[in-house]
Formats: C-alpha cells, sequence, structure tokens
C-alpha cells in the first residue's frame, strides 16, 4: 500500500490557469508537508500542517493555497500559474515526534 | 538551522564501500544529523539519523566524531541501484515537526 500518494503525478498546464494537487497518507501521521523541488533540484519546504492548521508558511505567493479537510489530506491549489511555478511538488507526512518523513513520488507540474 | 556542505559528486565502482563526508560546523546541541536518498523522479527517502558516535542499520552507517562537526555515511559494497542523490540535513528533534532544509546534497554515480 502506497503511504503517501500524489496526484496527478505530472500535470501540463498553460500560464494564468488554476489547478491543485492533492495528496493522501494513510500513516496515520499527523504533520503533513508541501515542498517544491525547482529545475537546480533544491528541495525547499513550502507550508506545513499540524491537525488541520497551518503551522508553517514560508515565502509563498498568495497565489499558492494550501488546504487540508482532513489530517489525512493536504491538498494544495495554485491561482494564475507562472512560468516560474514549474517544478517537482513534494508531499511529506511526519508523525509527532518520530526520525523521519515520508515523502510522495512527487508532482512534475509544467507551465507553458 | 546548521549549514551543512557536501561534495556535489562522487563515483564509484560497484562492490566497493562509498564514504560520503558532510561539514556542519555550526551544529547546534540539540541537532541531529539525517540522511536522505532521492532517486531521479522519485521523494527523499529515509536512511539514517544520529547524535554521536556511530549508527549502523541495514542499509549504511553514519560515524559522527566527538566534536560532532562533521558527519560521514557509509555505503557498504554499493550497487548500480545506489546512484542516487544523498542529502545530509541537521535539524532540533526536539522542538517537534519541523521541515528538512535541504542542501544540495552529493550525487552518487555507481559505476559497473
Amino acid at each position: 500500500d502506497t503511504a503517501v500518494s500524489q496526484t496527478p503525478k505530472y500535470l501540463v498546464t498553460q500560464m494564468g490557469n488554476d489547478k491543485s494537487i492533492k495528496c493522501e497518507q494513510n500513516l496515520g501521521h499527523d504533520t503533513m508537508y508541501w515542498y517544491k523541488q525547482d529545475s537546480k533540484k533544491f528541495l525547499k519546504i513550502m507550508f506545513s500542517y499540524n491537525n488541520k492548521e497551518l503551522i508553517i508558511n514560508e515565502t509563498v505567493p498568495n497565489r499558492f493555497s494550501p488546504k487540508s479537510p482532513d489530517k489525512a489530506h493536504l491538498n494544495l491549489h495554485i491561482n494564475s500559474l507562472e512560468l516560474g511555478d514549474s517544478a517537482v511538488y513534494f508531499c511529506a507526512s511526519e508523525d509527532r515526534g518520530a526520525v523521519e518523513q515520508y515523502f510522495g513520488p512527487g508532482t512534475r507540474l509544467t507551465v507553458t | 538551522l546548521a549549514k551543512t556542505t557536501q561534495p556535489i559528486s562522487m563515483d564509484s565502482y560497484e562492490g566497493q564501500e562509498v564514504n560520503i563526508t558532510c561539514s556542519h560546523n555550526n551544529i547546534a546541541t540539540n541537532d541531529y544529523i539525517t540522511w536522505y536518498q532521492q532517486f531521479p523522479s522519485q521523494g527523499p527517502r529515509f536512511i539514517i539519523q544520529g547524535y554521536k558516535t556511530k549508527v549502523t542499520n541495514e542499509v549504511a552507517s553514519l560515524f559522527i566524531p566527538a566534536d560532532r562537526k562533521s558527519s560521514t555515511l557509509s555505503l557498504p559494497r554499493v550497487s548500480l541501484s545506489d546512484t542516487a542523490v544523498y542529502y545530509c540535513l541537521v535539524g532540533d528533534k526536539s522542538r517537534g515537526n519541523t521541515p528538512l532544509v535541504f542542501g544540495k546534497g552529493t550525487r552518487l554515480s555507481v559505476i559497473a
């Protein structure tokens, strides 16, 4: 069974469109994250949620809005997509006090 | 957060032991050292974590000297499937769930 899943795996869209990426974890973890990995392979935190509450919101444009309907899901909605949004977006989850984070397979977003 | 420095890339032949060293001169007392592995088109995967001396699991060993200003990830008898990017991270887990701060990582290429 997949621990952390993301949909879609690939997303190609045009500038100005609005799109969403979904993430689900079946590990029972309390905390979920969104990371962005750009073309230079830097992996940076975007958001962190703990039990559906936003904990961390790094310097991310307002066009990005995370939503956590329950603690097993953390979705990422992006408005007015720009070329610079092209990247791979990873969702991750973690149990409180645990040693490791579990990452999803990533969503490759390409904005044309 | 303590900054980490790793070699950008390393090459190794199959069957050899690979040691990847990470420098973290500004490591704080409560910081742990964690290593992640990332294969192409996949999310990072936890390998090992340690605080001091030596930690060993079924995948790797982690050597941490007494001053903790560096650490060495040791991969025994690598195979082609160990070709990946390896990230060294330093952080304080005692503060609860925190996002991971990834550096550039070390790209390991295993050659037949």
